[in-house]
């Protein structure tokens, strides 16, 4: 099946600029997604971006797509104690089927 | 506003035992889905409904049943508990409107062992 791979785990400290990356193998794709898990809680939907766009910006976080080599990322500008959780990407042909990574824990450290 | 709300949010079962996971949503939502969440793994999807009466099979449905007999409820059922059954069960909804149909809502979770 098609897949959705990102790193498990990534440190920064806190100020620091966090990339978080994302590569998936559906070139269907039409949605790409970014959700945040924080402990015990369920996904939250962080932001999104259409696959006819190659970056999108909101507030601190800017999401970058590179259709060709179908390559996600997730820039979190000075990061926050309160930032440190898991982040998901996920990517859907048509909005209803989700196919979600393993998710990447992000500790900030003060 | 509750939003999306999974019952019950921790379960202990013996293999063999049987359960059913609750999901309720008060967003008038037309999309319910049931994920499992393993570790290592991501979000995996059982099952889902694009309306009331309606069910559809996700990845990995094998082991499950759902009914959507109301809108605003999707059921996920475990006949019969296995091992392999242990794991965060997930809800979610969506508008389903093309234009919105972006965003998923989740519930908080279950935590269901399988001893």
């Amino acid at each position: 099946g098609e897949d959705v791979e990102q790193s498990l785990f990534l440190s920064v400290r806190e100020g620091d600029s966090s990339v978080i990356n994302c590569t998936y193998t559906d070139s269907s794709s039409t949605y790409l997604y970014w959700y945040k898990q924080e402990p015990g809680a369920g996904l939250q939907l962080l932001t999104y971006i259409f696959s006819n766009m190659d970056m999108k910006q909101d507030q601190r976080l800017t999401v970058l797509l590179n259709k060709k080599d179908k390559h996600l990322s997730l820039r979190i500008a000075d990061t926050q104690t309160g930032d440190s959780a898991i982040y998901f990407c996920a990517e859907s042909r048509d909005g209803n089927d989700m196919r979600f990574g393993a998710g990447t824990r992000l500790t900030v450290k003060p | 506003n509750a939003g999306v709300t999974q019952t019950p949010k921790f379960r202990v079962l013996k293999t063999g035992q049987s359960m059913t996971l609750l999901c309720a949503q008060d967003m008038n939502h037309e999309y319910m889905y049931w994920y499992r969440q393993d570790p290592g793994m991501g979000l995996r999807l059982i099952h889902y409904s694009v309306g009331e009466g309606t069910t559809a099979k996700g990845e990995v449905p094998d082991g499950y049943n759902v009914s959507r007999l109301k809108k605003q409820n999707f059921l996920l059922g475990l006949e019969s508990a296995a091992p392999s059954q242990t794991s965060v069960y997930f809800c979610a909804s969506s508008r389903g409107d093309r234009r919105k149909r972006t965003e998923a809502f989740f519930g908080q979770g279950t935590r269901l062992t399988v001893v």
